[in-house]
């Protein structure tokens, strides 16, 4: 089946730095994938929808700049959390869909742990 | 803005026994899928519905789309330790393509 991969699968950072998270395709072409955060035993949130050689969408709350991303190619979409704090701690999941007939299945990557100092 | 709610919240159920949890959406759904999530793991995907009224079966587990399209259900059945995890419902709300995650039901079968 489809593979979503996720770089890297844990961070730990300090307050004020920004860390990347990269999300790929590893054998189809995603022309949208999709940026979740997760809190411990909550649900996940979509937080913006990331489209290839344009902008992103964002969701109502989600700040933009706060979140910048960039889906560069048909493989790669990549999650930059700026000058992070402790609050932007959470599990980070990005997802990528594949249509196939009258059915859209969404494949997950295996998500990034942030942990903000 | 909308909101899926699904209940239980969390279910305890001894090994053999049937589980179910339920969706509920506020406005019409034009499609709804159902994800699983280990403890430690991200969402699988497992179904989705798209006909009102559809009932879609995946061995021990029942998939049902509501008539009016606003609530679906997850039926297991004989619960097994495999089946422990949250089960999500989600779906594009709008006239987009994003998913929308309900709440969650986190199911605990005890041995």
């Amino acid at each position: 089946g489809a593979v979503v991969s996720q770089h890297p699968s844990w961070v730990i950072c300090k307050s004020g730095t920004s860390v990347k998270i990269e999300c790929r395709s590893l054998d189809f072409q995603a022309t949208t994938m999709f940026w979740y955060r997760q809190f411990p035993k909550q649900s996940l949130m979509l937080m913006a929808t990331s489209n290839e050689g344009s902008k992103a969408t964002y969701e109502q709350g989600v700040e933009k700049d706060k979140f910048l991303i960039n889906h560069a190619s048909l493989t790669l979409s990549t999650l930059t959390v700026t000058s992070a704090h402790p609050e932007d701690s959470s599990f980070y999941i990005c997802s990528a869909t594949i249509t196939s007939g009258n059915t859209d299945t969404q494949y997950f990557g295996p998500g990034t742990r942030l942990t903000v100092l | 803005g909308q909101q899926v709610m699904q209940i239980p919240q969390y279910q305890h159920v001894q090994e053999g026994e049937d589980f179910t949890t339920y969706c509920n959406s506020s406005t019409t759904l034009s499609n709804i899928q159902w994800y699983k999530q280990r403890p430690g793991g991200h969402p699988v995907f497992l179904i989705q519905l798209v006909k009102s009224g559809e009932v879609k079966k995946q061995k021990r587990l029942t998939f049902q789309f509501g008539e009016a399209k606003k609530n679906s259900s997850l039926h297991i059945t004989a619960t097994q330790t495999t089946d422990v995890g949250t089960y999500f419902c989600a779906g594009p709300w709008d006239t987009g393509n994003q998913f929308y995650f309900g709440t969650g039901t986190s199911l605990t079968v005890i041995p």
